[in-house]
């Protein structure tokens, strides 16, 4: 284990359900990120929270909603999707440097929840 | 564009070989290059680190090289083994000054290593 756990691991859900994927590290990590990997495709950067304030949203339908209580934990609320959001999701931390979050130290990631819309 | 390229986009190999996976970017500016290992239905782990002044850092039997100057870097796996078969994917980061650094990530090199 990574020290960034994610639950489930897999998820297949129909268009009109409601799921959350949910992300918690024990690392000391204030900047927590959510990205999207589709095959072939590099990794998709959705979300960003610095000491659990979004500082980051891009561009994602609002079909995916975040939300992080506190700096260990964050979540993934899916409502209504389409068979094109399938594909991995993996949520990432790191330190927060100068007050950013602060990749350059290295991003510790989670095994991922592969979804499937069906 | 910041952009990061991988070739080859998939590579099978039989074990015991070496093999060496390269990574070519357009980003400015640069900050570092990390090379990361993805196991099938796992997140990427890093591999490695290099900055600016590095031209190589090794890992075992993980060796990258760094041009900074061509925009190149490769991965270099001696005496492959099983347990390399995994994607490997380049990433850059890119500083926008101060403590704001953005991650830019490739498409990944797919590699089978076969017995």
């Amino acid at each position: 284990e990574t020290g960034v756990t994610q639950t489930p691991r897999h998820l297949v859900m129909g268009m009109t359900n409601k799921k959350s994927l949910k992300c918690e590290q024990h690392l000391g990590h204030n900047a927590m990120y959510w990205y999207k990997q589709s095959a072939k495709k590099p990794l998709e950067l959705m979300f960003v929270y610095n000491f659990k304030e979004q500082t980051e949203n891009n561009s994602v339908p609002s079909r995916f909603s975040p939300e992080c209580p506190n700096s260990s934990h964050l979540f993934l609320h899916l409502h209504t999707l389409q068979p094109e959001d399938s594909a991995l999701y993996l949520c990432a931390s790191s330190r927060t440097g100068g007050g950013e979050p602060d990749p350059n130290y290295g991003y510790t990631f989670g095994s991922g929840t592969r979804l499937t819309v069906v | 564009k910041n952009q990061v390229e991988q070739s080859p986009q998939s590579l099978i190999i039989l074990e015991g070989k070496n093999c060496t996976l390269q990574c070519n970017y357009t980003v400015s500016p640069f900050s570092n290059l990390r090379w990361y290992k993805q196991d099938t239905g796992r997140g990427p782990v890093s591999l490695t680190i290099m900055t600016f002044s590095e031209n190589t850092k090794s890992n075992g039997r993980y060796t990258a090289t760094l041009d900074a100057d061509t925009k190149q870097s490769s991965l270099h796996i001696t005496a492959s083994q099983l347990s390399d078969s995994a994607s490997y994917i380049c990433v850059v980061s890119v500083n926008y000054g101060g403590a704001t650094n953005k991650l830019i990530f490739g498409t990944g090199t797919l590699l089978a290593v076969q017995p």
